[in-house]
């Protein structure tokens, strides 16, 4: 049973439009994240929920808007897409402070 | 401002040899630091997490070394193996207030590992 999994792994769409990425972690984890993956291969934390809250929002464009659910999943909602948004997004998971566990990664594509 | 800066950018090594990445940060209070591989087309995964007291640590043929006083790390790799063929990142954890563990990344080292 894979531990973090994310939904698709690939995703193209046209400028303009809305999408979401799913995730799921089975490990009974409390806290979950969101990253961004540039062409550059640079990682950068988007958000962090711990137990349903938010507590890490860095800068990115308020169309990205993450919706926990449960503590089990934390989807990433894109509204009103740009070419700039395409990248590789990766969940992850972590029992608070511990090491993260990683999904495979979303690669979106804008077009 | 908390950074992490890793060396080289990207090294290529013969199948068999041995090599060290680097890892320097600012960030403060410091909690923890981490090595990540991550395979081309795959998310990191964990090789080693360090705290302050902690001044080496091995997973296998990957050993960690940690100076907290220099805030330096290195990754060292022995006899490495085509399928360390990968991006390393170094992640090091800050306590920020509000208590939350706040994770700063380092742009990874891309090592190619040769037949």
């Amino acid at each position: 049973d894979t531990a973090v999994s994310q939904t698709p792994k690939y995703l193209v769409t046209q400028m303009g439009n809305d999408k979401s990425i799913k995730c799921e972690q089975n490990l009974g984890h409390d806290t979950m994240y969101w990253y961004k993956q540039d062409s550059k291969k640079f990682l950068k934390i988007m958000f962090s929920y711990n137990n349903k809250e938010l507590i890490i929002n860095e800068t990115v464009p308020n169309r990205f808007s993450p919706k926990s659910p449960d503590k089990a999943h934390l989807n990433l909602h894109i509204n009103s897409l740009e070419l700039g948004d395409s990248a590789v997004y990766f969940c992850a998971s972590s029992s608070f402070g511990n090491e993260q566990f990683f999904g495979p990664g979303t690669r979106l594509t804008v077009l | 401002k908390n950074q992490v800066e890793q060396s080289p950018q990207s090294l290529i090594i013969l199948e068999g040899k041995n090599c060290t990445l680097q890892c320097n940060y600012t960030v403060s209070p410091f909690s923890n630091l981490r090595w990540y591989k991550q395979d081309t087309g795959r998310g990191p995964v964990s090789l080693t997490i360090m705290t302050f007291s902690e001044n080496t640590k091995s997973n296998g043929r990957y050993t960690a070394t940690l100076d907290a006083d220099t805030k330096q790390s290195s990754l060292h790799i022995t006899a490495s193996q085509l399928s360390d063929s990968a991006s390393y990142i170094c992640v090091v954890i800050y306590f920020a207030s509000g208590g939350s563990y706040i994770p700063t990344f380092g742009r990874g080292t891309s090592l190619i590992v040769h037949p």
